[in-house]
């Protein structure tokens, strides 16, 4: 089975611009979450999707956005970027939503906003 | 909330000397408490779930248990390839709640 895919793999943005990140999950898995990393915050819950539902946010401004497809790929959205969005975001899909079911990450896509 | 909190933050090691890594969180209950190593660069590669008190699960030289507050992940007789970064999860739906994780690096 083919795992999670994420791309772009790596981006460079100006403040000031937009962005938008995809990701594949793994066949048959119906939630998808994403995730900012950095050095200093470590692994931040942005949102979760579930059959087309975002069902959480993290604690994440409006500039952070996304949505997820019927075939339950995924993809977020970053307007009006600012320095301190450079991070590695993951994406990581899972069979079902609830507590018990584990996530697969993805490789990630490494964004520096210059 | 729950709140997950790791220790140590880095640990070095000989090879072949065996330590532990803690995961505690502050919201008991059922919920699935998760283990994930991650090598610079990538993304976190799932390891275990543990879902009871008293359980454990093993791998190769890895081996997780779970209390009512807290997790350890024991590692046993550790190789320079075991050097990566242990993140610990809590999961309730809708949302996983990491830990900052522990560094571990082996030494030849």
């Amino acid at each position: 089975k083919a795992g999670v895919t994420q791309t772009p793999r790596y981006l460079i943005k100006t403040r000031g611009q937009q962005v938008t990140l995809s990701c594949s999950p793994i066949s048959g898995h119906r939630s998808v979450s994403w995730y900012q990393q950095t050095p200093g915050q470590g692994l931040q819950f942005l949102f979760e999707y579930f059959s087309e539902t975002q069902r959480n946010k993290g604690n994440f401004p409006g500039r952070f956005s996304g949505r997820q497809f019927s075939n339950s790929r995924s993809e977020m959205n970053v307007s009006t970027l600012e320095l301190g969005d450079s991070a590695l975001y993951l994406c990581a899909s899972s069979l079902e939503g609830g507590f018990s079911y584990e996530q697969y990450f993805g490789p990630g896509t490494r964004l520096t906003v210059t | 909330e729950d709140q997950v909190t790791q220790s140590p933050e880095a640990l070095r090691l000989q090879e072949g000397e065996s330590s532990s890594l803690n995961c505690s969180y502050t919201v008991s209950g059922l919920r699935g408490l998760f283990w994930y190593r991650q090598d610079p660069g990538k993304g976190p590669e799932f390891l275990f779930t543990l879902y009871s008190a008293g359980e454990e699960k093993e791998k190769e030289r890895l081996k997780a248990t779970l209390t009512k507050k807290e997790s350890f992940l024991h590692i046993t007789a550790p190789k320079p390839e075991d050097s990566a970064t242990y993140l610990c999860a809590r999961k309730r739906p809708g949302k996983s709640t990491f830990g900052d994780g522990t560094t571990l690096t082996v030494k030849p």
